[in-house]
């Protein structure tokens, strides 16, 4: 079956724009997790849905970010006047459920701040 | 802030060595994965081990958990030049869904 996605794979934004950044989960899974990746580093957590609530949000780095999850499948995460330090690659995760299981990754976005 | 901490960094083999990464970890844990990425990219899942288990394996990995130690190990034998990526570990903290990633070590295996 398909996997997690992520749309765009790439984004360059000038600094102080405005950027959405997508996930499909797998079909089903009620979890979903955003993750955020400097280069040389490992992923940290940014925030975590079950269904459509934000279950944990104590990841998000300031109130520019924000994110989204409707109805419980698609999500969005949105970050508002973007700023340099902001350029990393943003992943994407599902899993069936949001305790004991293993996640399963999206290509990810490479989001690059000018 | 990082939980695990991956050691070495970098590993450079030959191929048909085997290849041991270590992770340690700082708080208490329901369990512990393990998982690769390629260029930078999507992770992907290797294996998962709980924190009642010592050892697991798949395939030609194999994952031991110390949790009196608060470590972890995976070992890769009879290394492939397909096996060169970056290897996370990722404890959930106890927290049963968040994980808290290593920094990773970037495993190269030469043909």
């Amino acid at each position: 079956g398909a996997g997690v996605s992520q749309t765009p794979s790439n984004k360059v934004t000038e600094k102080g724009k405005y950027v959405e950044l997508r996930c499909d989960p797998i079909s089903g899974h009620t979890a979903l997790y955003w993750y955020r990746q400097s280069l040389g580093q490992g992923p940290e957590f940014l925030i975590y849905f079950q269904g459509t609530g934000a279950a944990d949000d104590s990841g998000l780095p300031n109130d520019r970010f924000f994110a989204v999850r409707p109805e419980g499948s698609v999500s969005t995460l949105k970050i508002q006047r973007t700023e340099r330090g902001d350029s990393a690659v943003y992943l994407c995760a599902s899993s069936p459920s949001g305790s004991g299981y293993e996640q399963y990754f999206g290509p990810g976005t490479r989001l690059t701040v000018t | 802030s990082q939980q695990g901490e991956e050691d070495p960094q970098a590993l450079s083999i030959q191929e048909g060595e085997n290849a041991t990464m270590n992770c340690s970890y700082k708080t208490s844990i329901n369990n512990l994965q393990w998982y690769r990425q390629n260029s930078g990219r999507g992770l992907v899942h290797l294996i998962l081990i709980r924190s009642n288990e010592r050892e697991k394996h798949s395939g030609r990995l194999r994952v031991t958990l110390d949790t009196s130690k608060k470590s972890s190990s995976l070992l890769i034998t009879a290394s492939r030049a397909a096996d060169t990526a970056s290897y996370f570990c990722a404890t959930d903290a106890g927290s049963s869904y968040k994980l808290i990633f290593g920094s990773g070590t970037r495993l190269l295996v030469r043909p």
